[in-house]
């Protein structure tokens, strides 16, 4: 079965980090592009990040420059690495397949990231 | 930018009833144009790509149209479980995937 469960949420304070990791199983994460979409509560979906099967990374305009997309191919696993996180950033993040290169499935289930003092 | 908007905002409709969901693209997306399901508390669920397939899994109830920049997604008869946002999304240079602001279709 293909599955993503995605993990590393929580509570941060503005300015600080955060690691979301996305465990991927039924397939293989680098023969694959792969993404991050998060919705900011009540909201609609925001694209985030993707990441390539052949490496090439590339970010939404609002997250550029803070935010890295990376996967470690021998755990089958993606990232998010969230530096100087806003108020704004609030929103869960769900991992995603892009099948074809194109559309989001699967997708995991979330994980809320919550930035706050 | 591609910027993809969605028509209604909010549609009311009975069990049995037909709905229709209509996105416009700013700009040509040829067919590159997908629909998503999303019910309270779930991750999103992929319905429709390139405009008219439906995903594996699928009910035939759910259908996609369009090409270009007009697009619609037809749900041919109501279930109950059928009532929950839905969201359009496309693909082009860059920004590389946009969505939709969204369309609540909910029991009348």
């Amino acid at each position: 079965e293909v599955q993503l469960v995605e993990s590393g949420g929580g509570l941060i304070q503005p300015g600080g980090s955060l690691r979301l990791s996305c465990a991927a199983s039924g397939f293989t994460v680098s023969s694959n592009y792969m993404s991050w979409v998060r919705q900011a509560p009540g909201k609609g979906l925001e694209w985030v990040s993707v990441i390539y099967s052949g490496g090439s990374t590339y970010y939404a305009d609002s997250v550029k420059g803070r935010f890295t997309i990376s996967r470690d191919n021998s755990k089958n696993t993606l990232y998010l690495q969230m530096n100087s996180l806003r108020a704004e950033d609030t929103a869960v993040y769900y991992c995603a397949r892009v099948r074809d290169g194109n559309w989001f499935d699967p997708w995991g289930q979330g994980t809320l990231v919550t930035v706050s003092s | 930018e591609i910027v993809l908007t969605q028509s209604p905002a909010i549609l009311s409709l009975s069990p049995g009833e037909r709905a229709t969901l209509s996105c416009r693209a700013s700009q040509s997306v040829s067919s590159y144009l997908a629909w998503y399901q999303q019910k309270p508390g779930q991750a999103p669920r992929l319905l429709i790509y390139d405009a008219s397939n439906r995903a594996t899994g699928i009910p035939a109830r759910f259908s996609g149209s369009g090409s270009g920049t007009d697009f619609t997604l037809t749900i041919s008869s109501l279930e109950p479980e059928d009532f929950a946002v839905y969201y359009c999304q496309q693909r082009s240079n860059w920004p590389p995937y946009t969505f939709g602001q969204g369309t609540k279709l909910e029991i009348k």
